[in-house]
């Protein structure tokens, strides 16, 4: 019964490559992020999907499209892959309602992408 | 430009005594303050927050406390068991961020027998 899910869990591409991954919830979450832990560890969120519509977009090169196709899913589309986009990737959902800030956000195990 | 920070990147704490993570902000516009548990291979799993009109919010052996004024908050964890021994993340976010979150850097906990 797994809340966030992705796929795949681990990736190796050469550079130049187009890869997905995928991501689905079953938690009724009418909010999908996607986040980027770097070598540093450092986790940086990329974009943000609320009922299939783009909120958050930050500074990600355009190579990153993300797509949701309904609200419990959202991908997340890379072209010409470089090195530098090895690192893992986490997919993560929430919910504003009663009881709940929607801050808190429940996220999958990762993918873990490396190009070489 | 990182606006939370871990200064600690690990910890080393023996089982039984408390464990106290620190966190420090410098972004005045937020207002929620979360702390996530991550185990290798594994996503960040949520473990509590706490808003900016309280300065304590406390759930079982986790406490969070928030210092509004120093731009700071700290985890406690009593009494610490080897099962907490994991990356703790700190977070925060600002009402009308699009609930975006903006982690630290994470400090390694590490609870000896």
């Amino acid at each position: 019964d797994t809340a966030v899910s992705q796929t795949p869990k681990y990736l190796v591409t050469q550079m130049g490559n187009d890869k997905s991954i995928k991501c689905e919830q079953n938690l009724g979450h009418d909010t999908m992020y996607w986040y980027k832990q770097d070598s540093k560890k450092f986790l940086k969120i990329m974009f943000s999907y609320n009922n299939k519509e783009l909120i958050i977009n930050e500074t990600v090169p355009n190579r990153f499209s993300p797509k949701s196709p309904d609200k419990a899913h959202l991908n997340l589309h890379i072209n010409s892959l470089e090195l530098g986009d090895s690192a893992v990737y986490f997919c993560a959902s929430s919910q504003v309602g009663p009881g709940t800030s929607g801050y808190e956000q429940y996220f999958g195990p990762g993918t873990r992408l490396t190009v070489t | 430009d990182q606006q939370v920070k871990q200064n600690s990147p690990s910890l080393s704490v023996q089982e039984g005594r408390i464990s106290i993570l620190n966190c420090d902000y410098t972004n005045s516009m937020f207002d929620y303050f979360l702390w996530y548990k991550k185990y290798p291979a594994e996503g960040p799993t949520f473990l509590i927050s706490i808003s900016s009109i309280k300065d304590k919010n406390e759930d079982g052996r986790f406490t969070v406390f928030l210092n509004k004024s120093a731009k700071h908050l700290s985890l406690h964890i009593v009494p610490s068991q080897p099962g907490d021994s994991a990356v703790y993340f700190c977070a925060a976010s600002e009402t009308g961020g699009g609930n975006k979150l903006t982690f630290g850097t994470g400090t390694q906990l590490k609870v000896e027998l």
